[in-house]
Order: structure tokens, then C-alpha cells, then sequence
């Protein structure tokens, strides 16, 4: 069974600028979340999707936004880039609607901001 | 969720048993141990949960204290593959959403 896949696995973006992250989910996981990880800050999450709506938010700014697609698959969006925002970006999945099911992870999108 | 407290970091030999250590002190009869471990460079990688009971799977063995304040996790013959920093996290049954990441453990196995 694949697992959850990321693309790109890097990225280079310069200030100002705005990026889409992609992320497919195991398949038949419908519940997609995303998480930021920073040597300073470590592994904070941004939000959660399920049956296309976002059902649970992480303490970020507007510039961070996401959506989810009718097969599940979800892009996550960073608009007007910041310095601060180089980070590894990582997409997780799971059996919605399930007790004590496990997220499982991808291995990431490293983003770098020049 | 409840709080979790691990040692920042640990030594293992090759082959021999790696125990990692857990402290939850504060979690709630509805709140799963969850663990995780992330070698460098790649994603988490769920390892082991548990409630109540030892579990035990092809990877590990989880230990939760009859009281459920604290929890190990067991890696029985570890490998230089198991390098990794390894994360302990307390997580309500049944809730979705998001898994709160504290700092972990780092535990480095030496041939």
C-alpha cells in the first residue's frame, strides 16, 4: 500500500511570493492534516481536512490556507512568502471516523525562502 | 491533551534493548499514548499506541504503568537504524485533528 506522497519534496521561493503544496493521502484515508516543522518552533499543526472541509486550525496567520478535493488529495497554500516561513512542510492521513486511528506521514515538502 | 515529559536524550548499544521513558502525569481515562519517531530528513513514522494494556507489535512493545502516569516504549534488539528522535504524545480517544509534538527524545545507538 503507498503512503502518503508530497510533492515537491523541495522548493525555492523568494520573498513575496506565494507556493501550493500538494499532498495525496493513503488511500482510502479521508481526514488529511498539515504541520509545520522548524528547528526553533519543532512540529506545530495548521489544519485539519475532511470530507472537503477544514475541520480543525492550528495557530497561524491568513497566509496559510488549504484545501481538500473530493479524492481526498489536498494542497496547502502560503501567500506574500516570509523568511520565517522556510520550513518542512508535512502532510499527514488517516481513517477518519475511527477510534485511536494512528496519522500517518509523508516526508515532507522542504521549503526555503530567499 | 495532556502534557508529556521525556528525557531530551538517550544512549543505546547495538542489539541490546533501547527504553524510552514517558511521563504523563496529567492524562485522562479517555486519552491514548501515542508514539512516534522521526530519523533525520524523513516524516514521522508512527510507531506504537496503547490505552491501557502493554501493546506490542512488529516494531516495539509499549509498557503503560497500571496508574497510566508514565509509559515506555521498547525497541527489543535496537539497530543504527533506529537513530532517531523519538516522540511521546497523549492524545484524547477519539479525536481528530491535530497530535501535539513536544521536543522528544533523542536516542542514538552506538556499535
Amino acid at each position: 500500500k503507498a503512503g502518503v506522497t508530497q510533492t515537491p519534496r523541495y522548493l525555492i521561493k523568494t520573498r513575496g511570493q506565494q507556493v501550493t503544496l500538494s499532498c495525496s493521502p493513503i488511500s482510502g484515508h479521508r481526514s488529511v492534516s498539515w504541520y509545520q516543522q522548524t528547528p526553533g518552533q519543532g512540529l506545530q499543526f495548521l489544519f485539519e481536512y475532511f470530507s472537503e472541509t477544514q475541520r480543525n486550525k492550528g495557530n497561524f496567520p491568513g497566509r496559510f490556507s488549504g484545501r481538500q478535493f473530493s479524492n481526498s488529495r489536498s494542497e496547502m497554500n502560503v501567500s506574500t512568502l516570509e523568511l520565517g516561513d522556510s520550513a518542512l512542510y508535512l502532510c499527514a492521513s488517516s481513517l477518519a471516523g475511527q477510534e485511536a486511528q494512528p496519522q500517518h506521514f509523508g516526508d515532507g515538502t522542504r521549503l526555503s525562502i530567499l | 491533551d495532556a502534557k508529556t515529559t521525556q528525557p531530551p536524550s538517550m544512549d543505546c548499544a547495538e542489539g541490546r534493548a533501547a527504553n524510552l521513558p514517558c511521563n504523563h502525569s496529567t492524562i485522562s481515562g479517555n486519552e491514548y499514548v501515542y508514539w512516534y519517531r522521526q530519523i533525520h530528513s524523513q516524516g514521522p513514522q508512527y510507531i506504537i499506541h496503547g490505552l491501557k494494556n502493554n501493546e506490542t507489535n512488529e516494531m516495539a512493545s509499549l509498557i503503560i504503568t497500571e496508574d497510566r502516569k508514565s509509559s515506555t516504549l521498547i525497541l527489543p534488539h535496537a539497530t543504527l537504524r533506529d537513530t532517531a528522535v523519538y516522540y511521546c504524545i497523549v492524545r484524547v480517544r477519539g479525536s481528530q485533528g491535530n497530535l501535539i509534538f513536544g521536543k522528544g527524545t533523542k536516542l542514538s545507538v552506538k556499535p
